[in-house]
């Protein structure tokens, strides 16, 4: 059982670029999310999925892009890459209201 | 105004010394009190959760909540090296399923 997932662990993109960051759990949780998290900021909501096929916005959606084809998957796209999209994202996944199992995150550099 | 406010630290402290965590928040509506563990380059961890004012314990943490204050906080007795990490408060309303409001994070230390 391995829990959340993410790949990749570190990349550095330059500006305008694109790429997905991906995320797997294993869980069979229902909800999934992508934080964003940026020194002394806390965790910033990007987008969510309550299920396969349904998405939403978060707090921070502008330059991201997401989908759910399955109940294990949950990529994060990012078009034309920013230097404000420097940060650590993290995935979450949640079966109840108040536990959310995190991966262990993808540190992202826009240069 | 934020919706929840949290003094980031840092916070060093001597092993075995009680440590007050503390967050403030705004909107009434907000009824789930969680505090999330997160290590340095790991995501975070949930440490413990309530959902009503009052004192919960779990060991050598203890979690409390004063609704009519707005404020939530996180005990931590006989403090040791391993406690050392960055604490965040998590909030949500009754109605949005899953969608948390963090704080932004108070950074721990435990020197022996």
């Amino acid at each position: 059982n391995a829990g959340v997932t993410q790949t990749p662990k570190f990349r550095i993109l330059k500006i305008g670029q694109s790429m997905t960051l991906q995320c797997t759990q294993d869980m069979n949780h229902n909800y999934m999310y992508w934080y964003r998290q940026d020194p002394g900021m806390g965790l910033k909501l990007i987008y969510y999925s309550v299920g396969a096929g349904i998405t939403d916005k978060g707090e921070v959606p502008n330059g991201y892009n997401v989908s759910r084809s399955t109940t294990e998957d949950f990529p994060l796209r990012l078009e034309l890459a920013a230097p404000s999209q420097t940060s650590v994202y993290f995935c979450a996944s949640s079966r109840t209201e108040y536990e959310q199992y995190f991966g262990p995150g993808t540190r992202l550099t826009v240069t | 105004q934020k919706e929840v406010e949290q003094d980031p630290g840092p916070l060093s402290v001597p092993e075995g010394a009680i440590v007050s965590l503390n967050c403030t928040y705004s909107n009434s509506a907000f009824q789930y009190f969680m505090w999330y563990r997160q290590y340095s380059r790991k995501g975070p961890e949930l440490l413990m959760y309530t959902y009503s004012s009052g004192n919960k314990e779990d060991g050598r943490f203890t979690a409390q909540v004063d609704k009519s204050s707005k404020y939530i906080s996180l005990f931590i007795r006989d403090s040791q090296p391993s406690d050392s990490a960055t604490y965040l408060c998590a909030i949500r309303s009754g109605t949005s399923y899953g969608k948390l409001t963090f704080g932004q994070g108070t950074i721990l230390t435990v020197h022996p």
